[in-house]
């Protein structure tokens, strides 16, 4: 298996609380991704990152913020936790190009109560 | 970005094969194929690839034809540990997937 972590596995917070996930990955892949999946609408892209410093938003940004200030760890910020965003998250890795594939987390259980 | 349509669901008995066709109707010339499946509760984990033609491996077949405008996941045999999701997804920078196919494996 990839080498990805994710951390924690499971939170349970309050509203209006800062919360950061954190996904490690010891394989070296340029690429790294954020996305949260709920019942019915299966995986959403947040934010994905390009390379160290190099982010850009997915399909459901509004309310999450990201950085990568090194190869091996994208963290994933939730400012101002809601109830909406209660899910369950999924970090992924990749090599660029049109042939490559991606590697996910075991995801990461957040709940906002 | 190419945008994906797949069944929601589809039922199947163990030992049969299963066809799962996607359709990437504005798929770009250079992205490749790829399929995912996801088991309850894991991640997404990689089955195949493909830019045309048919591909082949020890897990499942896919069928491109040549418009590249859809594609195939083939599982022969199926069992009940096939259950799972499976999402297609015209390789991009993004990786962005539509909702997937629910295939559940009956007894």
């Amino acid at each position: 298996d990839a080498g990805i972590t994710q951390s924690p596995r499971h939170k349970v917070t309050e509203t209006g609380t800062p919360v950061t996930l954190r996904c490690h990955q010891t394989e070296n892949h340029r690429y790294m991704y954020w996305y949260r999946q709920d019942p019915g609408h299966g995986l959403r892209l947040i934010h994905y990152s390009y390379g160290v410093k190099d982010t850009d938003k997915g399909e459901v940004s509004d309310g999450y913020s990201v950085s990568r200030s090194k190869t091996e760890d994208f963290l994933l910020t939730l400012e101002s936790a809601t109830s909406s965003q209660t899910s369950v998250y999924f970090c992924a890795i990749s090599e660029p190009g049109e042939d490559t594939e991606a590697f996910f987390g075991q995801g990461t259980r957040l709940t906002v109560v | 970005l190419a945008k994906t349509t797949q069944p929601i669901s589809m039922d199947s008995y163990e030992g049969q094969e299963v066809n799962i066709t996607c359709s990437h109707n504005n798929i770009a010339t250079n992205d490749y194929i790829t399929w995912y499946q996801q088991f309850p509760s894991q991640g997404p984990r990689f089955i195949i690839q493909g830019y045309k033609t048919k591909v082949t491996n020890e897990v499942a077949s896919l069928f491109i034809p040549a418009d590249r405008k859809s594609s195939t996941l083939s599982l022969p045999r199926v069992s009940l540990s096939d259950t799972a999701v499976y999402y297609c997804h015209p390789r991009d920078d993004k990786i962005i997937f539509g909702k997937g196919t629910r295939l559940h494996i009956l007894p």
